[in-house]
């Protein structure tokens, strides 16, 4: 299995605040995903993105994958309550094999 | 988007018994499906692959003899935990994806407790 590291693992900011969660690879990713997941429930799909460059906003989310395809960055703006949840990146190595999961971003944003 | 469903969503058994969970695409044919377990508080880690009609691909560490997966159609995987253990409490995810989708879609989960 493939090493993905995501960081931080916790993170616990107050509402308005920014943030940024990394997740990074030695290895070449043909396509990486950004999952939220709540307690109790499946990950839910927040974007896929595989062009080197890209970068894909989802309202206050910003998902940037570096150019080398190696590396890729969620921007939270102005943190709200409802954005605490786990947040899971998690790498395609090879198209159509299954996913490698970074540890994940347990966050937490108080009012 | 595509939807996965996966039941029962809770269960509770006592040590010893077996467990079987369900995972249905609903929308679309599931080419190939994931089994992955969760920790609290943790990743999801990748129990096995399989494919329809072909016999699972376990990853390294994790029992095939245990964790039965059986993948008989295009649109439903299970996956039965044999003989279960306290040790085997955990969180259970289905995930699949279809033939020219570059995405798995996800079940709800399943949490395991085993008394």
């Amino acid at each position: 299995t493939q090493l993905l590291e995501q960081s931080p693992q916790f993170l616990s900011i107050q509402e308005g605040e920014n943030l940024t969660v990394y997740c990074n690879s030695s290895s070449v990713f043909s396509s990486l995903q950004w999952y939220r997941q709540e307690p109790g429930e499946g990950p839910v799909l927040l974007v896929t993105v595989v062009t080197g460059g890209e970068v894909k906003k989802l309202k206050r989310l910003t998902f940037q994958f570096g150019d080398a395809r190696k590396d890729s960055s969620l921007h939270i703006t102005a943190a709200q309550p409802g954005d605490t949840g786990l947040y899971l990146c998690a790498g395609e190595y090879y198209s159509g094999y299954a996913l490698n999961f970074g540890k994940g971003t347990s966050l937490l944003v108080t009012p | 988007g595509a939807v996965v469903s996966q039941h029962p969503s809770w269960v509770i058994c006592k040590s010893g018994t077996s467990v079987k969970i369900e995972c249905r695409s609903l929308d679309f044919q599931a080419t190939t499906m994931f089994w992955y377990r969760q920790f609290p508080k943790q990743s999801l880690m990748l129990m096995a692959t399989s494919n329809e009609g072909s016999k699972a691909t376990y990853e390294q560490g994790v029992e095939k003899d245990k964790f039965l997966i059986n993948h008989a159609s295009l649109t439903l995987s299970t996956l039965t935990v044999t003989s279960a253990h306290p040790e085997d409490s955990s969180f259970y995810i289905c995930s699949a994806r279809g033939q020219g989708l570059n995405i798995q879609y996800f079940g709800a989960g399943t949490r395991l407790s085993v008394l």
